[in-house]
Parts: structure tokens; sequence; C-alpha cells
């Protein structure tokens, strides 16, 4: 595709429900990164995916977050039985390779109520 | 560990009015910095990059010089537009075993007026 792609735009979720994110990386990128991005501060490293391999997953929060990536180009971001204070916006990220510029989403703002 | 400190906003200039934007970071090891733009209703874009000391970023009119020894990447531009109204981070990379996290400020407003 022409960008990052990120599905949904907004998503509303009552407490303890399980949601899921969705990013689809510019075709062709390696690597794929998630960030999290609360109201008035600046993106947080989350988990990055080298191919279909979690490379890094040491700013997942806690074990209610956990991200895929099967097929080393689509990754879904799944939030297991949420708390209000998981709500922020959620940023995905690729680059064609390590180290090379990486490509911002415009985001998936997560809610919850 | 790693920290990005910048300039807290909201910044606010007429067009034409020169433009600094303070950022100070601590690092272990030796960081790459960026400069990132959030344009309203964008996703973040990258402006500028330095990776060793001494260098610098240029882009739109936008310039960051890399000092090693004050640790800081300042932004300026000379004179800002209407169109450079936007949230502006300033982030630094190590790169370092597996480890290939972006760690960001918390993010400046600018908003010029005409």
């Amino acid at each position: 595709g022409a960008g990052v792609s990120q599905t949904p735009s907004n998503k509303v979720t009552e407490k303890g429900k399980y949601v899921e994110l969705r990013c689809d990386p510019i075709s062709g990128h390696t690597a794929l990164y998630w960030y999290r991005q609360s109201l008035g501060q600046g993106p947080e490293f989350l988990i990055y995916f080298q191919g279909t391999g979690a490379a890094d997953d040491s700013g997942l929060p806690n074990d209610r977050f956990f991200a895929v990536r099967p097929e080393g180009s689509v990754s879904t971001l799944k939030i297991q039985r949420t708390e209000r204070g998981d709500s922020a916006v959620y940023l995905c990220a690729s680059s064609l390779q390590l180290n090379t510029e990486a490509f911002f989403g415009q985001g998936t703002r997560l809610t919850v109520v | 560990g790693n920290s990005v400190t910048q300039m807290e906003g909201p910044v606010t200039l007429s067009e034409e009015a020169f433009l600094t934007i303070n950022c100070t970071y601590t690092a272990t090891g030796y960081p790459s910095l960026f400069w990132y733009v959030q344009y309203p209703g964008e996703g973040l874009q990258l402006l500028l990059k330095a990776t060793k000391a001494d260098d610098k970023g240029s882009n739109k009119g936008f310039e960051a010089t890399y000092r090693k020894e004050t640790t800081s990447f300042h932004l300026e531009k000379g004179s800002v537009q209407v169109s450079d109204s936007a949230v502006y981070f300033c982030a630094l990379l190590i790169s370092s075993g597996s480890a290939r996290q972006l760690t960001f400020g918390s993010g400046t407003q600018l908003t010029v007026l005409p």
C-alpha cells in the first residue's frame, strides 16, 4: 500500500473486554513497530518485529498485551481484559530494514470506558 | 536509561519569526537523533535526523545539529510559515543487540499565526 494502514481508526470498548488492533505495513517492509501514545506525551515503544518474530517485546506493559505477525506482513496487537489506563493512541510503524527510516500510520485511538 | 527532554509548549509565533525548540537527551551509548513532526490529522513523519556528533540534519528549512558535548539537538528554522503549525517530537535511537527502540520526548505544539 501507499502507507502504513491501521484499523480501526477509533475503538471504544468496555473495561474487561478483549480488543484487537490491526496494522498493515508498507509492502516489502521487514521491520514493524508498535508504540503507544498517551494524551500529551510522546510515543512509547511496545514491541518490534523483524519478519515474523518479535525481536524485542521489552516495552509491553504486562501480559495482557500480546502482538503477532504470522506471515511477516500484517500485525495484530491484542489486549486482554482491557483497563481504563489502556486508553491511548496505538501507533504502528514499518521500515524497509532495521535502522532505516520508520514510517508511521495514523494510529488507532482506543478508549476504554 | 535513555530519555529525551524537550521544550514544553505550546509555542505560538507570528509568520516569518525565528523558531527554536530545545531538545536534550540522556543515553547509554551513541544514539542517532531525530525530529518527527505530526501535522493535524496525519501520522508522525520524519523531519530530519543526525547519526553522529557534529552532524547537521536539515529539511524544509529546519535544521538541527547533534551536539555531543551538551547532549542537545535543538530544532531551528529561520522563518516559520503558517503551514509549519504542528506537534514536533525529538527522539533518539540506540541500536544495541536486539534493541531498536525510538525514545521520544513529550512533544511541542507549535502554532504559527498569519
